[in-house]
């Protein structure tokens, strides 16, 4: 079966673009989860979806970040305007929503994003 | 509020030794989830296991193994015979139960020398 499919896996952009990040979770999953991983900070939540509900956005730092969830298959983060403290690898993950042991998080490949 | 704390940054051994690498945690929920991922220089995040707060039972799986103390509230991942391709950063993450984002430790980086 496929995993969490992520893309692009590497992106370098200028400060002040527009950049779009894309996910696809693993088929039937219903909860979808975008981290972001930093030498300072670590592996960080910006936002989760249920049932393409967004759940929770409170890490996402500031208004330049949004997300949305149009279907089950598919989401996507996107930065406007990005800057230079946006560099980071950006996770994308997916799991089971039944509560119990079958809720394990799995992770995509990650996209790793340079903003000079 | 939940906390994960990897004390060791960085360990370096040499191949066949066996390692520990310490995960402790906090939490005032009563049930939770324990997990460890490993991720590889390629980058990916793979998931190495899961436990929950009320199996203490500890958990082996070839050369790794798992010590979950709720008393101590850690869960240590020993690596018997370590190898070359063990070589990651090791994550050990804390989900309250139910469907909720992961808290991680800042991982430790593991380097086994040939």
């Amino acid at each position: 079966d496929a995993g969490v499919i992520q893309s692009p896996r590497h992106e370098v952009t200028e400060m002040g673009q527009e950049v779009t990040l894309r996910c696809k979770p693993i088929s039937g999953h219903d909860y979808l989860f975008w981290y972001r991983q930093t030498m300072m900070r670590g592996l960080e939540l910006l936002i989760y979806f249920n049932n393409n509900v967004p759940i929770d956005d409170s890490g996402m730092p500031e208004d330049r970040f949004s997300a949305k969830m149009p279907n089950a298959s598919f989401s996507t983060l996107k930065i406007q305007p990005s800057e230079p403290r946006d560099s980071a690898v950006y996770f994308c993950a997916s799991s089971f929503g039944s509560g119990g042991a079958s809720d394990t998080q799995y992770f995509g490949p990650g996209t790793r994003l340079t903003v000079l | 509020a939940q906390k994960v704390t990897q004390a060791q940054t960085e360990i370096s051994v040499v191949e066949k030794e066996d390692v520990t690498l310490d995960c402790v945690y906090e939490t005032r929920d009563t049930t939770y989830y324990l997990f460890w991922y490993k991720q590889p220089p390629s980058g990916e995040l793979v998931f190495l296991i899961r436990r929950n707060s009320f199996d203490e039972q500890n958990e082996i799986s070839g050369r790794y193994s798992w010590n979950f103390q709720k008393s101590t509230s850690s869960f240590n991942f020993t690596i018997t015979a370590s190898q070359v391709v063990d070589s990651a950063v090791y994550f050990c993450a804390l989900r309250p139960w139910g469907n909720t984002p992961l808290v991680f430790g800042k991982g430790t980086r593991l380097s086994v020398i040939a």
